[in-house]
């Protein structure tokens, strides 16, 4: 039972140009949403999160998007440098219970040089 | 500094041996879990201690018995170890507050032969 789904297992998009990496969630109570970047033989680091009272933020090439009415959230990243390479974990959770992070499957992002 | 540290990196065992996997966070954080991440690549929560007490426990087999003789410890025993116990597990911390993200180690990669 997925709650948190990312259906691209891998992406490959050029250096400089934009990267999109999409995630959709079936759980209506989710109401905090994150990403973490993760690279191989490391545990996955924190990227930028968006409460759902909002529908965008913005941090630094990072920014994600949040369409509640779909139940999808999105992560933009312009423009992809190769530092940028890594999976892609997107999660979600609900406040009341924060302590209970639901992570999706990971999106691996290949940057061409 | 290592914020969240967990060893050993890598652990290869026998079925059916007994094995423990230590963490420790220097972050100050009242908050510690265990993650599973298994072969089709998802990121499971297992555990969840606060100041000690058990929090979350999602229905993992009773031969996982977490331990945390403080809220900077929080370490995994497992007992009786099955193929299937094969994964990597990571420990975190996090603030039990709304919006606060987890830090997470690098994992340990378990194999069971």
């Amino acid at each position: 039972d997925q709650q948190v789904k990312q259906n691209s297992p891998s992406l490959s998009v050029q250096e400089g140009r934009i990267s999109i990496l999409n995630c959709d969630y079936t759980n209506s109570m989710f109401d905090y949403f994150l990403w973490y970047k993760k690279y191989p033989a490391e545990g996955p680091t924190f990227l930028i999160s968006i409460s759902s009272i909002k529908d965008k933020n913005e941090d630094g090439r990072f920014t994600v998007f949040l369409n509640k009415s779909a139940k999808h959230l999105s992560l933009h990243i312009v423009p992809s440098q190769p530092g940028d390479s890594a999976v892609y974990f997107c999660a979600a959770s609900e406040s009341r219970r924060n302590d209970k992070i639901i992570f999706g499957k990971g999106t691996r992002l290949h940057i061409l040089p | 500094d290592t914020a969240v540290s967990q060893t050993p990196k890598y652990l290869v065992t026998q079925m059916g041996n007994d094995k423990s996997i230590k963490c420790e966070q220097n972050l100050g954080h009242d908050t510690m879990y265990w993650y599973k991440q298994d072969s089709k690549k998802f990121l499971k929560i297992m555990f969840s201690y606060n100041n000690k007490e058990l929090i979350i426990n999602e229905t993992v087999p009773n031969r996982f018995s977490p331990k945390s003789p403080d809220k900077a410890h929080l370490n995994l025993h497992i007992n009786s170890l099955e193929l299937g116990d094969s994964a990597v597990y990571f420990c975190a911390s996090s603030q039990r507050r709304m919006g606060e993200k987890l830090f997470f180690g690098s994992g340990t990669q378990l194999s069971v032969l």
